[in-house]
């Protein structure tokens, strides 16, 4: 079982569409939990950082981390053609490596 | 945000030879650098994590005599592919953070073709 699981779509959605990214992790010592956006032959780039459970949000995009049943969740709202991207979540406990989900190819159809 | 380069951004070598791919800290020092690999539609795998003035740590199933690290400066560190083959053809990617508490950046990557 892989440490962070990523559901890898291709997942297309119309403009201004809400558009919901899911990934589900095993580790409990997770504490920290990222999302990563990577467009065609970039690296990625952070988009969100959230620290536990709870919600964060940032102008069109809000993280959501439940511990209890281990699951991370990125929402954008309004979706922009330019938010067409690869999505990666990752997790990482104290001090040690991040472990990065598979990622979710995301298509904004004008 | 604190920016990472790497150089060259694409490379095409022949099989059997070696290539040195570059990655640099343009505006902080980083104490510690990491290399990725990343296959078409897969997700980054971390092949090695560098700190200055060390030897790298090398991740299970990276054979760190073919993939050859140094980081001899807080702003550079240098991963070198000996002998390449087509299977080492892949999307290189590093990142680097300042203290161990800090967000690692992630550079634009290097895509390595060996034919």
């Amino acid at each position: 079982q892989k440490e962070v699981e990523q559901d890898p779509g291709p997942l297309s959605v119309p403009e201004g569409a809400i558009v919901s990214l899911n990934c589900t992790y095993s580790n409990s010592a997770f504490q920290y939990f990222m999302w990563y956006r990577q467009y065609s032959r970039k690296g990625p780039e952070l988009l969100m950082y959230t620290y536990s459970s709870g919600n964060k949000e940032d102008g069109r995009f809000t993280a959501q981390v439940d511990k209890s049943s281990k699951y991370i969740s990125l929402f954008i709202r309004d979706s922009q053609p330019s938010d067409s991207a690869t999505y990666l979540c990752a997790s990482q406990s104290s001090a040690s490596k991040i472990i990065f989900g598979s990622g979710t190819r995301l298509s904004i159809r004008p | 945000g604190a920016v990472v380069s790497q150089h060259p951004s694409w490379v095409i070598c022949k099989s059997g030879t070696s290539v040195k791919i570059e990655c640099r800290s343009l505006d902080f020092q980083a104490t510690t650098m990491f290399w990725y690999r990343q296959f078409p539609k897969q997700s980054l795998m971390l092949m090695a994590t560098s700190n200055e003035g060390s030897k790298a740590t090398y991740e299970q199933g990276v054979e760190k005599d073919k993939f050859l690290i140094n980081h001899a400066s807080l702003t550079l560190s240098t991963l070198t592919v000996t002998s390449a083959h087509p299977e080492d053809s892949s999307f290189y990617i590093c990142s680097a953070r300042e203290r161990w508490d800090s967000e690692q950046y992630f550079g634009p990557g290097t895509r390595l073709t060996v034919t």
